[in-house]
């Protein structure tokens, strides 16, 4: 399977910690993304990190994305009730054009 | 923000019926997408279209299912006699571009169908 591999599948954190989610998979990649899913809404886009490159940041989010390892984290910082939503990674390959998602990682912010 | 629309936000619908779900994609995005997610399981790949015809689809997307852009806004999937296990939240996607390109995706909020 070529999907996206989340961990932890689920994460409970204080308000104000910061928050690391893993995302590992098994193929070349074009480019990964990160998006984030409110209970029974739609998915957010995150953030998108090209597979050349390593590190990428946008406001309280930084992803780092190894190729030698097949892997990504996407880290929250400073993270807020708010935050609380299930977030998932997507792989794009070359050559194709469909987003291929992991199971997603559960995160909750305890206030 | 531009979005992607989606209606009806909720279709409930007995088994053996046919839906058409709608999606509104972003006014100048060339590439159209739709997923779904069963609940509690991954989001899944459907189809891809691009230049008015299919470009890709998964092996969930057979003959039960087909995609339309009848005019130059709306994106449509019709669900042909639907059976329990098509019941799943689906979502319609749109980007500028398409693969390689490095954009992400904009992704409606979903319709959820129920078979019943």
């Amino acid at each position: 399977s070529q999907q996206g591999e989340e961990d932890p599948q689920a994460l409970s954190i204080q308000e104000g910690e910061n928050a690391t989610m893993n995302c590992s998979y098994k193929t070349s990649i074009n480019n990964l993304q990160w998006y984030r899913q409110n209970s029974g809404r739609g998915l957010v886009h995150l953030i998108l990190i090209r597979s050349n490159e390593r590190e990428k940041h946008s406001g309280r989010l930084r992803v780092t994305l190894d190729t030698s390892k097949k892997s990504s984290s996407l880290l929250i910082t400073a993270s807020r009730a708010a935050d609380t939503a299930s977030y998932f990674c997507a792989i794009l390959n070359f050559g194709n054009e469909k987003l291929t998602f992991g199971t997603g990682t559960r995160l909750t912010i305890i206030p | 923000e531009p979005e992607v629309t989606q209606t009806p936000s909720h279709q409930v619908t007995q088994m053996g019926q046919e839906v058409i779900l709608r999606c509104v994609p972003i006014s100048n995005h060339l590439y159209f997408y739709w997923y779904r997610q069963i609940l509690g399981q991954k989001v899944e790949f459907l189809v891809s279209f691009y230049n008015n015809e299919i470009s890709e689809k998964s092996e969930i997307f057979d003959d039960q299912f087909s995609v339309e852009r009848p005019d130059g806004s709306n994106f449509t999937l019709k669900i042909r006699s639907t059976k329990l296990e098509d019941s799943a939240m689906y979502f319609c996607a749109s980007s500028e571009r398409g693969t390689g390109t490095n954009y992400g995706y904009t992704f409606g909020s979903g319709t959820r169908l129920t078979v019943v």
